[in-house]
């Protein structure tokens, strides 16, 4: 069965600051993705990171994966408080074995001023 | 991106009525949808993947009989929660595929079920 899991599960920052987010999943998968999600509102997209060594960014963000690992990093540079919001990473195959996304536990976010 | 829209945004209903959520894709053909429910400050549990004119296929737990999903086109899905609890009160929200080879769904932007 696949797990995902993130570290941490809330993260408090100030604005300015750098810092990562792990995201760890049990099984073989070739491909991950990020979302942002804001209290009370669905997922937006980040990053779909489609093979090892990926990595993309986008502003203050930039996401890497490592499939030998299994592992994937979320990195925060210089924080602002507009990034305040729970991140969410997803492993899944789309048309393989599983044709569904499983989703890790989220990290909270809170950059305070 | 491809644009999926989900109604209500929010619903209020007494326990033990059913309550039926519509998720659209507006701009594409979904071949697949996928329902999720998500308990405050939880991470999204997938419920079930519904394939257009064929049976959903549920997760384990997820209880077939009362969360019905019929996914009778390319461009909607149902879920209908059948006499809802207050223990069914949650945030759910779908998301479509737009086809086969592609990467990417699209999620919907929820709904809130509150059971009283």
């Amino acid at each position: 069965e696949l797990k995902v899991e993130q570290n941490p599960l809330f993260l408090s920052m100030q604005e300015g600051k750098n810092y990562t987010i792990y995201c760890n999943y049990s099984t073989t998968s070739d491909r991950l993705y990020w979302y942002r999600q804001d209290p009370g509102k669905s997922l937006e997209s980040l990053f779909v990171l489609l093979s090892n060594g990926a990595v993309k960014q986008e502003g203050r963000l930039m996401a890497s994966l490592d499939t030998k690992a299994r592992l994937s990093t979320l990195h925060i540079t210089a924080a602002v408080h507009d990034l305040s919001a729970t991140y969410f990473c997803a492993v899944g195959n789309y048309g393989g074995a599983t044709n569904k996304l499983i989703f890790g536990t989220g990290t909270l976010l809170a950059v305070q001023p | 991106g491809a644009v999926v829209s989900q109604h209500p945004s929010w619903v209020i209903c007494k326990s033990g009525t059913s309550v039926k959520i519509e998720c659209r894709s507006l701009d594409f053909q979904a071949t697949t949808m996928f329902w999720y429910r998500q308990f405050p400050k939880q991470s999204l549990m997938l419920m079930a993947t519904s394939n257009e004119g064929s049976k959903a296929t549920y997760e384990q737990g997820v209880e077939k009989d009362k969360f019905l999903i019929n996914h009778a086109s390319l461009t909607l899905s149902t879920l209908t929660v059948t006499s809802a609890h207050p223990e069914d009160s949650s945030f759910y929200i779908c998301s479509a595929r737009v086809s086969r080879g592609v990467t990417e769904a699209f999620f919907g932007q929820g709904t809130r079920l509150t059971v009283v």
